[in-house]
Formats: C-alpha cells, structure tokens, sequence
C-alpha cells in the first residue's frame, strides 16, 4: 500500500522569499502524485499534478514540483511567495490501480510581511 | 467548472444521534469518496463508490456507512454518532484520479 510523509507540519517564510514544501511517497511502481492547498474554512483545491513524463509539472498560482524517483520525492517549489499562499498544503499519492488517493498529515504555511 | 455540493457546513449533535452528511456532485463522475480530516493527521479515507450502489471501505470505515442510491449523491451516515467523530468531513468525486472537492461539513458531536 502506498503512503505519504510530509515531514514538516508548519513552515514559515517571509513574503517574496522562496518556498520548498516536501513530500516523500512509498509505493513500489510508479505513482500517481498530486499537490492539493485548503485554504481555511474551504475545500482543497488541486495545485498540480503528475502522472508520467516531464518529472517537472507546473501548476496554477506560479506552483511548481519535481518527482525525484531516485529519492521517492515529490517536493512543491516557489520562487517567490505572496501573502495569499498561506494555506494548508497535503501532497497525496495513488496507485496505478484503483481510484484511491493517499493523503499526506498537510504541511500549514504561514507567510509573513 | 466541476461543482461538489456538501449539504451541511456546520452541524452539532448529540451523542447517540444519527446523522446524515449529504453530498451531491454535478459532473457525472463515477466515483465519489468521503474523507475525514483531522489536525495532524491529514485526509483518511472512510468510503468510496465506483458505481450506483456499490460501495467500497476505505481506511476508516467502523462507525459509518454510505448509501449511493443515484450517480450524483453520495451519502455518508453515523448511524450512531459518538465524540470521536467530532471532524471535519470532506466528500469529493472523480473521472480518473483527480479528486474534486466539496468545501466541507464541520461536525461536533456532544
């Protein structure tokens, strides 16, 4: 069964400065990798995804992830963050079969100016 | 735009009540889940549907049940609902395996 760590539950960046959120997955073939961000009180709302090809995926907001096989990672970037991106990031996997996602615990941004 | 409708944003009930959390999806998907979130412990999965009456346990199961009764609803129940399952409920659907969420129900039970 595949899993999710996210190891790091709150970061804190200033506003403009870049962001590095990560995640590592287990799962023995090649997954299915999602960021999703919940904003407070809100659903979540997908940021990006990969499912094969260019291990660099872009997403909306000026998002972006790199899915390192070699390292099971799967880690979200931004070059410069706006006071807007505080929210609750979960990265989730999924298995080649099946529909299910795996979430990780979240990793809660706070940005200050 | 994909909508997923959740009934009931905020909802306090008794211990020992039944609930019923309501969820209804408008883009014909064919699957639909229900998912608690917790501080801490991210999104675990409690149900999910693949069809009209099928169902299928997630991680999380003891406690709940589902009904899926028509393509669009998908419905999670407590048929007897205790503190512990004071949560945040999130139900979503999907065509493939992205996930689309609708913007949570808030339970607490008493």
């Amino acid at each position: 069964a595949q899993s999710v760590t996210q190891p790091d539950i709150h970061i804190t960046v200033s506003e403009g400065a870049s962001l590095e959120l990560r995640c590592n997955y287990s799962y023995g073939a090649t997954p299915y990798l999602f960021w999703y961000v919940q904003s407070p009180g809100q659903g979540l709302q997908l940021l990006l995804k990969y499912f094969s090809g260019d291990t660099l995926v872009q997403g909306i907001k000026g998002f972006e992830a790199e899915f390192k096989r070699s390292q099971s990672s799967f880690n979200l970037r931004k070059p410069s963050v706006h006071w807007s991106d505080a929210a609750e990031y979960f990265c989730a996997v999924g298995a080649q079969e099946g529909n299910k996602l795996v979430f990780g615990a979240g990793t809660i941004l706070r940005v200050k100016s | 735009d994909v909508k997923v409708t959740q009934s009931s944003r905020y909802l306090v009930k008794r211990t020992g009540e039944k609930v019923f959390l309501e969820c209804v999806q408008d883009m014909d998907h064919e699957n639909m889940f229900w998912y608690r979130q917790d501080p801490g412990l991210g999104l675990r999965l409690i149900y999910f549907s693949y069809d009209v009456k099928m169902k299928e346990k997630g991680d999380i199961p003891e406690g709940y049940s589902v009904s899926r009764e028509k393509k669009e609803r998908f419905s999670l129940i407590l048929e007897s609902a205790s503190t512990n399952q004071t949560s945040m409920y999130l139900c979503a659907s999907s065509l493939s395996r992205e996930l689309f969420f609708g913007e949570g129900s808030r339970l607490t039970v008493l």
